[in-house]
């Protein structure tokens, strides 16, 4: 079946302008995870949904982000006020259980001017 | 909470020779590390995996070793060729973590 799809694939916005990101997991992925990626860097965590139990945001830089899930569908990142440190790549991974194989999407790269 | 330090963060080899990449961890409690290969403008991919009940682990070119008393493991590339060339991250969790923690990444060219 289809992978992990995210989009925008790239968003350019203006520093203080609120980005929504998407992500649609692999069907039937209980567990769904956000990562940011700066440029030539490592993965870094930022929020992790598992069915509809409580989301573990410990890895939120701030409360400019928050991140929705529906049900065990689509999920939501949304940066406000966006700033210029904000500018990276945010991933999406999916996998059948906490912890087993993750599988990523391509990325959104975000771009603040 | 878990961090994962990973060396060298460029590795430049001639084809058909072997690379290195390894990386420490500090949760002792760590049970799982996968390894995944990011090329350019795509998400990473997992390559090969290894948990604690076991020291190694193969699939063709690719290898994991793991030693759970230093903690630290190692991804092993034979006779590399200009594919594998990509950035490579080594990742840890235990089974109370809810996500992985990823290193820095290790960036492999392979020269023709």
């Amino acid at each position: 079946g289809a992978g992990v799809s995210q989009s925008p694939s790239n968003k350019v916005t203006e520093k203080g302008k609120d980005v929504e990101l998407r992500c649609d997991p692999i069907s039937g992925h209980t567990a769904l995870y956000w990562y940011r990626q700066r440029l030539g860097q490592g993965l870094e965590f930022l929020i992790y949904f598992q069915g509809n139990s409580a989301p573990d945001k410990s890895g939120l830089p701030s409360d400019r982000f928050s991140a929705e899930r529906t049900g065990e569908s689509v999920s939501t990142l949304t940066i406000q006020r966006t700033q210029q440190e904000d500018s990276a790549v945010y991933l999406c991974a999916s996998s059948l259980r906490r912890n087993e194989k993750l599988f990523f999407g391509s990325g959104t790269q975000l771009s603040v001017l | 909470g878990e961090n994962v330090e990973q060396h060298p963060s460029t590795l430049s080899v001639q084809e058909g020779d072997s690379a290195v990449i390894k990386c420490t961890y500090s949760d002792s409690a760590s049970n799982y590390f996968p390894w995944y290969k990011q090329e350019l403008g795509k998400g990473p991919q997992l390559i090969i995996d290894i948990r604690s009940n076991v020291g190694e682990k193969k699939d063709q070119r690719i290898a994991v070793t793991l030693n759970k008393t230093a903690k630290h493991f190692s991804l092993h590339i034979t006779e590399t060729q200009p594919e594998d060339s990509a950035v490579y991250f080594c990742a840890a969790s235990s089974g109370s973590a809810r996500q992985l923690t990823f290193g820095s990444g290790t960036q492999l060219t392979v020269l023709p």
